[in-house]
């Protein structure tokens, strides 16, 4: 159980354009997902908190006209990188909460995707 | 957005031996730490978890230790198997807000068979 996916898992696109990615929760609802982005090497930075139905919440310093995040339904939050550049290259990362949850910070996370900007 | 550190210390440790992780962690009103596992290419996945009201905690071959005092955190794995290599990363509830989790630099552990 609590099997989170994300699609795509990787992706290669051109400079300028727009990419979306996928976060659902397969045998669970998720009234919060939260999303990271993850440079080599480097530790999750956490970049926005999706809660479903409302706006996201975004991380200072994250651009939340770049980082377009919605949240439709209580298993699925999508991601999009608008106009994006090679520096967006990244791993983004989602992960989602349970309703009704055993702890408040339980949370389980995607298996990522590779975002490659050319 | 909150993270912690921009380092990747790494850890090789002989299969067979017992593994130490550590983790400083930087908000003292912290109330849980978690950590997790991350495999290359792949998303965390939860190993332990400890409350603050606590020191220790135990699961399977796996111990965490909590010290308030100098706010240091370390996980035990005990007879480390090859399927134990990956980066670990310690984590804390957000100082700004009590439900997002922020997550420590990492540690790489790499098992020697």
């Amino acid at each position: 159980g609590a099997v989170v996916s994300q699609h795509p898992s990787w992706v290669i696109c051109k400079s300028g354009t727009s990419v979306k990615i996928e976060c659902r929760s397969l045998d669970f609802q998720a009234t919060t997902m939260f999303w990271y982005r993850q440079f080599p090497k480097q530790s999750l930075m956490l970049m926005a908190t999706s809660n479903e139905g409302s706006k996201a919440t975004y991380e200072q310093g994250v651009e939340k006209d770049k980082f377009l995040i919605n949240h439709a339904s209580l298993t699925l939050s999508t991601l999009t990188v608008t106009s994006a550049h090679p520096e967006d290259s990244s791993f983004y990362i989602c992960s989602a909460r349970p309703f009704p949850g055993l702890a408040f910070y339980e949370q389980y996370f995607g298996p990522g995707t590779r975002l490659t900007v050319t | 957005g909150e993270s912690v550190g921009l380092h990747l210390p790494t850890l090789s440790v002989q299969e067979g031996d017992n593994s130490i992780i550590n983790c400083a962690y930087s908000n003292s009103a912290s109330d849980y730490f978690i950590w997790y596992k991350q495999e290359s290419g792949k998303g965390p996945q939860f190993i332990i978890d400890i409350r603050s009201n606590m020191d220790k905690r135990q699961g399977q071959r796996v111990t965490v230790l909590l010290n308030k005092t100098v706010k240091h955190l370390s996980l035990q794995i005990a007879a480390t198997q090859p399927g134990d290599s990956a980066v670990y990363f310690c984590a804390e509830n957000g100082a700004t807000s009590y439900d997002k989790v922020i997550f420590g630099p990492g540690t790489s552990l790499s098992v020697i068979p």
